[in-house]
Formats: C-alpha cells, sequence, structure tokens
C-alpha cells in the first residue's frame, strides 16, 4: 500500500523560501519507473501541477514557476522535497504530493494547507 | 501553452447520467484521466488512460476520449458522486489540470 504525507509550515511571511517534506512509503524511489509529485490549490481554486522527480533524479516544472522551484530527493529517508522561493500571499495554497503512475497521479496525500502573509 | 477546458458546474438528479467535458487541442491524441475531489479531501483518481478504472472505483463511473473532447459519464448518479471533477493529461512533459467541474446532485 502506497502512501504519502506532506509535511513543513502553515505560515509563510512573504519573500521567504517555503520548504516542503513528502514523506511517503510502499514504494522506492530507486526503483526504475518510479516518480513524485506535487501540486497545489488555492482556497476554492483549480489544482496545479508544479513539479515532478524522478527514480533517476530527472526533474520537471511547471514552466510559469520553474524559475522559483527546486524538487529533490532522499531515496534512504523516502522522501521529496519541494522549495520556493520568493513566497507571495498569491501562494497561500493546500500544497499535495503524490505517487506518479505512468501518465497519472495514483495515490495522493492528504495536502499541508499554507498560508503566506505579508 | 495546451489548456484543458471544464464546464464549471455540471447538475444531475439522482439515478440519471452525468457527462462532464474536457476540451483541449487533439486531446483525443494524448490520454487522459480524471480525479473526484470532495470538500476538504484530496482528489482521489477515478479514470485512467482515457477509460479504465482503478479498483475500488464503481463501474458507473466510466470514461471516453476521442477528437478533442474526453468525457466523464457517472450513470445511475448518486448523492455520494457530488464533487468537484479534474481532468488531467501530459503535453510536452508538462502536466496540465482542467479548471475542474463541481457536479451537484438534486
Amino acid at each position: 500500500q502506497i502512501t504519502l504525507k506532506e509535511s513543513g509550515p502553515t505560515l509563510v511571511k512573504a519573500t521567504q523560501t517555503l520548504t516542503l517534506t513528502c514523506t511517503f512509503s510502499g514504494f522506492s524511489l530507486s526503483t526504475t519507473g518510479e516518480a513524485v509529485g506535487w501540486i497545489r490549490q488555492p482556497p476554492g481554486k483549480a489544482l496545479e501541477w508544479l513539479a515532478l522527480i524522478y527514480w533517476d533524479s530527472d526533474k520537471l516544472y511547471s514552466p510559469s514557476l520553474k524559475s522559483r522551484l527546486t524538487i529533490t530527493k532522499d531515496t534512504s529517508k523516502k522522501q521529496v522535497v519541494l522549495t520556493m522561493t520568493n513566497m507571495d500571499p498569491m501562494d497561500t495554497a493546500s500544497y499535495f504530493c503524490a505517487h506518479k503512475q505512468n501518465n497519472w497521479f495514483d495515490p495522493w496525500g492528504q495536502g499541508t494547507l499554507v498560508t503566506v502573509y505579508s | 501553452s495546451y489548456e484543458l477546458t471544464q464546464p464549471p458546474s455540471v447538475s444531475v438528479s439522482p439515478g440519471q447520467t452525468a457527462s462532464i467535458t474536457c476540451s483541449g487541442d487533439k486531446l483525443g491524441d494524448k490520454y487522459a484521466c480524471w480525479y473526484q475531489q470532495k470538500p476538504g479531501q484530496s482528489p482521489v483518481l477515478v479514470i485512467y488512460q482515457n477509460n479504465k478504472r482503478p479498483s475500488g472505483i464503481p463501474e458507473r463511473f466510466s470514461g471516453s476520449n476521442s477528437g478533442n473532447t474526453a468525457t466523464l459519464t457517472i450513470s445511475g448518479t448518486q448523492a455520494m458522486d457530488e464533487a468537484d471533477y479534474y481532468c488531467q493529461t501530459w503535453d510536452n512533459s508538462i502536466v496540465i489540470f482542467g479548471g475542474g467541474t463541481k457536479l451537484t446532485v438534486l
């Protein structure tokens, strides 16, 4: 059974850097084909894909946020870390990590709400 | 940039069939999947690879994808199906989500 759980600060001051950790179980990010992604959702709004990291450390980023995002993995700790620089109140959202299978995400973590204040 | 367009809302009576569309340029040439999200919960995959159901998803959920439109169909809609639904695909190594559709069962 695959599970994922997000952790990190609930409040972030504008201009600061956000660091979120996704801790997972039930698979290994050293196994060929495996990948973990980050997706966010502002309150009352749609899902927005942010980044993805593969077992071979290949990384993909949303073009609109690429300059602000960094995704890394720690295979031994079974963790994926997302950092987002220069946070703005518009970045207030629930942030989800999810296990990527082929072309879809399943399952998703419970999400963590991050509020950015100025 | 590639976009997926969904109707903001769809209403259906209990027991009837609900259809939620997702439109994108030549979407039928790509794989589409669908997620269900209930208030305060994480998205749950209900359809992958256009028309496949994950284990545990009721048979009343089905999908199709042709031309420029992918469609999620819920037959015999139940009150528990009231939720937001999102389509998703890939375009040039970028993950694309639709804007979401709120399904109301009334």
